[in-house]
C-alpha cells in the first residue's frame, strides 16, 4: 500500500465551524488531490497541487481551500463548514514519472457537518 | 470534454460465476484508462490499467480489462466470482498527458454464494 495517512478519520462538526484534514505522505511524490465522495457521484475532484505552494482547483472547489508548505503534506480547508459539505473525503498522489498517472488513494475521512 | 459512463449501477452474480462490469469512455484524446476497486469503509485500490500498449490488460485477483477502441469500451471482466469481489468498482479515464482522472459513478457488485 502506498504510504498515505489522512487525519482525522473521522469528524463531526457543526455548521458554520471551520474544519481542517490533513493528508500525510512518505511516497515523496509530487503530485497530490482532494475528492469528495457521495453516492451517485463517483469522486470529484474538489483540489490538486502539483508541487510544494502550486496548487489549482478542481470541479467542485467551492467552499474549499488547500495548502501544501512541505511535499509531504496537502491540508484541505473548509472555512464555514455546511451540510452539504457531509460526504466522504479521500486524498490521493501520483507521481509525474508514471506514464500513465494513476493515483493512489489514502483511507479516507468520514465528514459530518450537523 | 472526457467522461466515463458504468453501465450498471448494480451486478449480482453467484459464486463461481462470470463477472462483466461495463464501460463506455469518451475522450478526445488517447486516454489512459483504469479500473479502481473499493471495499466497504475502505479507500479506492487500482485493479489494473491500460495506457496504450496491450489491449488486453490483466490486473489483480484474476480481473481483466479489454480496450475497445470502436467501440470506446473498457469493459471489466473476471471467468469465476468469489466472495471477497463483492465491492465497489470504479471505471476512470485519465486524458493523454494529463494528470487529472475523471471518475465514473461506479458499480456495486453484489457476490451471492
Amino acid at each position: 500500500d502506498a504510504g498515505i495517512t489522512q487525519s482525522p478519520r473521522h469528524k463531526v462538526t457543526e455548521t458554520g465551524t471551520p474544519v481542517t484534514l490533513r493528508c500525510h505522505q512518505t511516497e515523496n511524490h509530487r503530485y497530490m488531490y482532494w475528492y469528495r465522495q457521495d453516492p451517485g457521484h463517483g469522486l470529484r475532484l474538489i483540489h490538486y497541487s502539483y508541487g510544494v505552494k502550486d496548487t489549482d482547483k478542481g470541479e467542485v472547489s467551492d467552499g474549499y481551500s488547500v495548502s501544501r508548505s512541505k511535499t509531504e503534506d496537502f491540508l484541505l480547508t473548509l472555512e464555514s463548514a455546511t451540510s452539504s459539505q457531509t460526504s466522504v473525503y479521500f486524498c490521493a498522489i501520483s507521481e509525474s514519472s508514471s506514464d500513465s498517472y494513476e493515483q493512489y488513494f489514502g483511507p479516507g475521512t468520514r465528514l459530518t457537518v450537523t | 470534454a472526457q467522461s466515463v459512463t458504468q453501465l450498471d449501477s448494480h451486478v449480482s452474480v453467484s459464486e463461481g460465476t462470470p463477472v462483466l462490469l461495463r464501460c463506455n469512455y469518451s475522450s478526445s484524446y488517447s486516454p489512459s484508462l483504469f479500473w479502481y476497486v473499493q471495499h466497504p469503509n475502505k479507500g479506492l485500490q487500482l485493479l489494473l490499467k491500460y495506457t496504450s500498449a496491450a489491449t488486453l490488460v490483466k490486473g489483480i485477483n484474476g480481473f481483466e480489462a479489454e480496450f475497445k477502441k470502436s467501440e470506446t469500451s473498457f469493459h471489466l471482466t473476471k471467468p469465476s466470482a468469489h466472495m471477497s469481489d463483492a465491492a465497489e468498482y470504479f471505471c476512470v479515464v485519465s486524458p493523454n498527458g494529463f494528470q487529472k482522472l475523471v471518475f465514473g459513478t461506479g458499480t456495486r457488485l453484489l457476490v451471492s454464494p
